[in-house]
C-alpha cells in the first residue's frame, strides 16, 4: 500500500536522553513535514525538507534536528536541549507546487518520564 | 500575524442531525483553505482543498464553503453518523516558495447515539 508510516506509536524517554522518530514515504513526494500537537494547539511546524538532501527551520525547530539522505525517509530527532518534548509528533508529506494534498502519517506519541 | 481561528472549540450532536462548522482567517498570501478530519489519536486526513476561486465544495456528506471576501470558511456535515465523531481542523495555506500550513486549533465534534 503507498502511504506515510510513522513508527513507532508511543515513545518513552527518560530525561536527558535523545530519541529518534520514523518517518517514511512510498509516495514519491519530495516535500516532507514535521510538526508538533500540543492539547489546545495548532499543529506547528518543526522542519520541513523539499528535497533530498536539504532541509529548513520551521517555526519551533529549536532542540530538534534532522536529515534527509533519501527521498522516502525524513527521520526527526528529539535532543536533551528541547525543555518540552513530550507532545504528538506528525510527519507529512505531498508533492511539489501549489493546491497539493498534504498526507499525514498517524503520529507518534512521545512522553518524557 | 497569519492566524486561523475555528469556532466552536467543541459540539456535542445527536446522529442523523446535521451541523456547521466555522473557520476565520487571516493569512496572507493566500494559497488554498483545506479541511481535515483526525480521529483521537492518529494523524488528520484531508475532506477538502478549495482555492480562491472555489466558493464550495462536497465530498460525499461534508460541504465546505469558502467565502474569500470576508476570509471565513464552513464545513457542513450532513446526517451525521457516529463515526464523524472526531476533531475538524481547518487549515489555510500560505502561497509562499514551500506553501506553509498554518492551522486552526480545531473543533471537537461529537456525534451521540
Amino acid at each position: 500500500d503507498g502511504g506515510i508510516t510513522q513508527s513507532p506509536k508511543y515513545l518513552f524517554r527518560k530525561e536527558g536522553q535523545n530519541v529518534t522518530l520514523s518517518c517514511e514515504q512510498n509516495l514519491n513526494h519530495d516535500a516532507m513535514y514535521w510538526y508538533r500537537q500540543d492539547p489546545g494547539q495548532g499543529l506547528r511546524l518543526i522542519y520541513y525538507s523539499q528535497i533530498v538532501n536539504d532541509f529548513q527551520k520551521g517555526d519551533i525547530a529549536e532542540g530538534y534536528s534532522v536529515s534527509r539522505e533519501k527521498k522516502e525517509s525524513f527521520p526527526l530527532t528529539v535532543t536533551s536541549a528541547q525543555k518540552n518534548p513530550t507532545a504528538f509528533y506528525l510527519c507529512a508529506s505531498r508533492l511539489t507546487g501549489q493546491n497539493t494534498e498534504a498526507f499525514f502519517g498517524q503520529g507518534t506519541r512521545l512522553t518524557v518520564v | 500575524k497569519n492566524q486561523v481561528e475555528q469556532s466552536p472549540q467543541s459540539l456535542i450532536i445527536l446522529e442523523g442531525k446535521n451541523c456547521t462548522l466555522q473557520c476565520n482567517y487571516t493569512v496572507s498570501p493566500f494559497s488554498n483553505l483545506r479541511w481535515y478530519k483526525q480521529d483521537t489519536g492518529r494523524g488528520p486526513v484531508s475532506l477538502t482543498i478549495m482555492t480562491f476561486s472555489e466558493n464550495t465544495k462536497s465530498n460525499g456528506r461534508y460541504t465546505a464553503t469558502l467565502d474569500a471576501d470576508t476570509k471565513q470558511s464552513s464545513l457542513h456535515i450532513t446526517a451525521s453518523q457516529l463515526s464523524d465523531s472526531a476533531s475538524y481542523i481547518c487549515v489555510v495555506s500560505l502561497n509562499t516558495g514551500f506553501q506553509k500550513l498554518v492551522f486552526g486549533t480545531g473543533t471537537r465534534l461529537l456525534v451521540s447515539p
